[in-house]
């Protein structure tokens, strides 16, 4: 099991792009959670999703920001006309089931210039 | 609101030394609380979680709901516990982790 996949590992967008960051969780995990890391703080819990369906998405932007886990394919966490400040850390993790233990990929790093 | 508080940004500790990370928590529910750890270029792993009360690679942590405190305890450090260590609290039945800021841990030879 190679564990959850993220990727791009490093993405660089100018003011006003759009970044789409992936996430492929563990085999036979449907809980995905994203979380965001800005420097010097702890990662901040963005949305909990299950294939199809958002369960929480609390911690999100109100805007630009949104979150998809398809029946098939990977999680997408889009971000549009991105802004200097999206520039962070951004972590997905994935749970066999509600409550369980979160695994987490190695992150996207995601810089505006 | 749910916080947590690791109070130190750096703790350096020689080889052998005792350690103590400290998390301080804010929650009005039943917490349930976990201490992750990051290696040098690795990804963030589930070190404990106190509701299993275990002891990983030495490590041990006591949940004091009268301090509201889960502080991370080794009696002697390692050199390869050297890490970024996070206190996190879980809420919604698990489905969302709060995070303290971490605490970098550099154990000296």
């Amino acid at each position: 099991n190679a564990g959850v996949m993220q990727n791009p590992r490093h993405l660089v967008r100018r003011r006003g792009q759009e970044a789409r960051l992936r996430c492929s969780p563990m085999k036979g995990h449907s809980h995905v959670y994203w979380y965001r890391q800005l420097p010097e703080e702890g990662l901040k819990f963005m949305v909990y999703l299950q294939k199809e369906n958002i369960i929480d998405e609390s911690g999100m932007p109100k805007e630009r920001f949104s979150a998809e886990f398809p029946k098939e394919g990977p999680s997408i966490l889009r971000i549009q006309q991105v802004v200097r400040g999206d520039s962070a850390a951004y972590f997905c993790a994935s749970s066999l089931r509600d409550g369980y233990e979160q695994y987490f990929g190695p992150g996207t790093r995601l810089t505006v210039t | 609101a749910q916080r947590v508080t690791q109070p130190e940004k750096l703790l350096s500790v020689f080889k052998g030394a005792p350690v103590e990370l400290k998390c301080n928590y804010s929650y009005s529910g039943s917490p349930e609380l976990f201490w992750y750890v990051q290696y040098s270029r690795q990804r963030l792993q589930l070190l404990l979680r106190h509701i299993s009360r275990e002891s990983i690679k030495g490590f041990t942590a006591d949940l004091n709901k009268g301090e509201t405190s889960f502080h991370l305890k080794k009696p002697f450090a390692q050199e390869e516990d050297s890490a970024m260590y996070y206190c996190a609290l879980s809420v919604l039945y698990g489905n969302k982790l709060v995070f303290g800021a971490g605490t970098i841990l550099r154990v000296k030879s």
